[in-house]
C-alpha cells in the first residue's frame, strides 16, 4: 500500500525540541522529493521544508529557518523533520507529503505538536 | 513570504457549476501552474490536479483545472454535497524558493 505515515507528535514547552519522522512504503522513496506542511488550528496549509530525492538540495520556509532541519534516510524509508527552540506559534498539524510532478500528491495523516507551557 | 490568493468562501446551488480562483505571480503560478488540492475537516489534503489540468487517477471529472496568466482556476461541475470541502492551490516559487498555498476557499453546496 503506498503510503507515508507520521509519528513523534506531541506536547512541548516553549524553548524545546521535538522530532517528526515520516515512514514511507509502498513506492521507491528514494526517487521522490519530500516536504513537511502544517496546518495550525482553524487555518489554512503552511509549507514548512522540503528535501531532494537523495537528500542533496534543502529548502526552508522563513520562520523556521535556523531552527529547524529536514533529514532523510533512503536506507530506512524515512523523512525527518527535527525541530528546536519551539516557539507557541509552531503548535499545529504536521503532514508529510511526496512531491511528484510539481505537486505533493500523497500526503500522511498528520503529527499534531502543540507548543505549551 | 508572498501567498497565493484566493477568496475565502464561495457558495453555490447543488448541481451547479463553481470556479474557485488562485492568484499569483509570474515566478509561481504563472511559471509551472498551480496545483489544487481537496480538504476535508479533520483529514488530510487530497491532490485534485496538477500542472493545471492533470487528474490523479481516481479524481472525477467534474473536477477541471486550467490557468491564465497569473490566475489558475479549479472549475467544479455538477455539484454534489460531499463537493462541501476546504480547497488549496499550491505552487512552487521559482523566485523565493519555497512552496507557496493559497489561503483556501471553503465551497458551501446549497
Amino acid at each position: 500500500q503506498v503510503q507515508v505515515v507520521e509519528s513523534g507528535g506531541g506536547v512541548v514547552q516553549p524553548g524545546r525540541s521535538l522530532r517528526l519522522s515520516c515512514a514511507a512504503s509502498g513506492f521507491t522513496f528514494s526517487t521522490y522529493g519530500m516536504h513537511w506542511v502544517r496546518q495550525a488550528p482553524g487555518k489554512g496549509l503552511e509549507w514548512v521544508a522540503g528535501i531532494g530525492y537523495d537528500g542533496s538540495f534543502r529548502w526552508y520556509v522563513e520562520p523556521v529557518k535556523g531552527r529547524f532541519t529536514i533529514s532523510r534516510d533512503n536506507s530506512k524509508n524515512t523523512l525527518h523533520l527535527q525541530m528546536n527552540s519551539l516557539r507557541r506559534e509552531d503548535t499545529a498539524v504536521y503532514f508529510c507529503a511526496r512531491e511528484a510532478d510539481t505537486a505533493m500528491d500523497l500526503w500522511g495523516q498528520g503529527a499534531l505538536v502543540t507548543v505549551s507551557s | 513570504q508572498a501567498g497565493l490568493t484566493q477568496p475565502p468562501s464561495v457558495s453555490k446551488g447543488l448541481r451547479q457549476t463553481a470556479t474557485l480562483t488562485c492568484t499569483g505571480n509570474s515566478n509561481n503560478v504563472g511559471n509551472q501552474g498551480a496545483a489544487w488540492l481537496q480538504q476535508y475537516q479533520g483529514h488530510p489534503p487530497k491532490l485534485l490536479s496538477y500542472r493545471n489540468n492533470n487528474r490523479p487517477s481516481g479524481i472525477s471529472e467534474r473536477f477541471s483545472a486550467s490557468r491564465s496568466g497569473n490566475t489558475a482556476s479549479l472549475t467544479i461541475t455538477e455539484l454534489q454535497p460531499e463537493d462541501e470541502a476546504d480547497y488549496y492551490c499550491s505552487a512552487w516559487d521559482s523566485s523565493l524558493s519555497v512552496w507557496v498555498f493559497g489561503g483556501g476557499t471553503n465551497l458551501t453546496v446549497l
